[in-house]
């Protein structure tokens, strides 16, 4: 399955509502994770199962979608949501999107 | 905490091997499927292997199945790739991960290491 990432670059406000969209080239099923990834650090795990926080993360972040259609929404951007975003499915084999890059504008 | 710290990356030349180990602390190693994920400079992130916890099962994409061999040593805590016939687009930062499974079939990544880097060129 292939993950196409929108938009590549993502430039927002502090306080923004910003929603980061992902999509399969196939039904998959709920089997979508998110994660951040700081420049120079190791990805962190956000949500899995689409919708599932990670222990630990903050709850301004949330993930939804069914079928080929996914997002993961920032209720209320913080300097500190500046990174990488990647989606990753495991319905069938396992990909990563081509990431999305968010800088505060 | 979990802790999974990698080493043995460097320069190598094309068509030699290379193996990379990750020491993992703060949880019970032998009870996780542990993982091996990729990601090439400025790029995006591919998975690389997978092992079951007795070791006894492995999973590969094909764009290093028959090159590269996980295998892991539950008694040190250590996860290891073994890279053979390495080529130009192998070179990346190789990340070790903690992987979840259920019911046999493979899931998320929940913890990662740093990172290590590996680049083959001549």
């Amino acid at each position: 399955i292939q993950l196409t990432q929108s938009p590549s670059l993502l430039s927002a406000s502090v306080g923004d509502r910003v929603t980061l969209s992902c999509k399969g080239s196939q039904n998959i099923n709920n089997y979508l994770a998110w994660y951040q990834q700081k420049l120079g650090e190791a990805p962190k795990l956000l949500i899995y199962n689409t919708n599932s926080l990670q222990t630990g993360i903050p709850s301004r972040f949330s993930g939804s979608g069914s079928g080929t259609d996914y997002t993961l929404t920032i209720s209320s951007l913080q300097p500190e949501d500046v990174a990488t975003y990647f989606c990753y499915q495991y319905n069938n084999g396992l990909t990563f999107g081509s990431g999305t890059k968010l800088e505060i504008k | 905490e979990v802790q999974l710290v990698e080493s043995g990356g460097g320069l190598v030349q094309p068509g030699r091997s290379l193996k990379l180990s990750c020491a993992a602390s703060g949880f019970t190693f032998s009870n996780y499927y542990m993982a091996w994920v990729r990601q090439a400079p400025k790029k995006g992130l591919e998975w690389v292997a997978t092992i079951s916890t007795s070791g006894s099962r492995t999973y590969y994409p094909d764009s290093v199945k028959g090159r590269f061999t996980i295998s892991r040593d539950n008694a040190k805590s250590s996860l290891y790739l073994q890279m053979n016939s390495l080529k130009s687009e192998d070179t990346a930062t190789y990340y070790c991960a903690r992987q979840q499974v259920y019911y046999g079939s493979l899931y998320y990544f929940d913890y990662w290491g740093q990172g290590v880097m590996v680049t083959v060129s001549s």
